[in-house]
């Protein structure tokens, strides 16, 4: 069974830094590329950013509104996906979902229970 | 960037009843591969998302039957055959043809009347 299990929410001022971290299971956790979603309170899906595999050099791409101050990495040796949040601000407040290529042209495409970060003085 | 508007925004429905919803693309979706790189995502109350359908109209593992989609192009709809109360939720269409970004439409809010 495909499991993933977001940590590392929390509360965290202004300007601050958070490091999420995303624990796969069930699956060949190296051979996909991974997203990270969020979801404002009452708002719809944004899509954060992804990595890709190692077969194509696990390169990353984000979201203007993240974009030099998120970074995502992964080590593919303990199925881990991780997501660095640097110079948070308080539209960061979201429900962080990291997910199994969510536009994966094949069946199964998995997301995780979510993990709250609230941005705030 | 690729911008998805649903349409309409909130749907209420009958128990049994038909329901649809609509996505339009600002542009084409039909990638370079010749695949249609859209797909549709549920969000039932309180849970995170779940896939529905891929590249248009193949249903993921587990979904059931009555959930159909169509459309080619730019324009596109998700069809629940006959509504079941376990259907209330937030249907998002999600694009990847062209990324990044990947985007969401806004969200079809689905409830029973």
């Amino acid at each position: 069974e495909v499991q993933l299990v977001e940590s590392g929410g929390g509360l965290v001022q202004p300007g601050g830094s958070l490091r999420l971290s995303c624990a796969a299971s069930g699956f060949i956790f190296g051979d996909y590329f991974m997203d990270w979603v969020r979801q404002a309170p009452g708002k719809g899906l944004e899509w954060v950013g992804r990595i890709r595999n190692k077969a194509n050099s696990y390169t990353t791409d984000y979201a203007a509104s993240v974009q030099g101050r998120f970074s995502i990495s992964r080590d593919d040796s303990k199925n881990s996906l991780f997501l660095q949040m640097n110079g948070l601000k308080t539209d960061d407040t979201a429900i962080y979902f990291c997910a199994r290529d969510i536009t994966h042209g094949a069946p199964g495409s998995y997301w995780g229970q979510g993990t709250l970060v609230t941005v705030s003085s | 960037d690729v911008v998805l508007t649903q349409s309409p925004l909130s749907l209420p429905v009958t128990l049994g009843q038909p329901a649809s919803i609509s996505c339009r693309s600002s542009q084409s979706l039909v990638h370079t591969s010749g695949y249609t790189y859209l797909h549709w995502v549920q969000q039932r109350p309180g849970q995170s998302p779940r896939r529905l359908i891929y590249k248009v109209s193949n249903r993921d593992s587990g979904v059931p039957d009555r959930f159909s989609g169509s459309g080619s192009g730019s324009e596109f709809t998700l069809k629940i055959s006959r509504v079941e109360a376990e259907d209330v939720g937030i249907y998002y269409c999600v694009q990847g043809s062209h990324w990044p970004p990947i985007t969401f439409g806004q969200g079809t809010r689905l409830e029973i009347e």
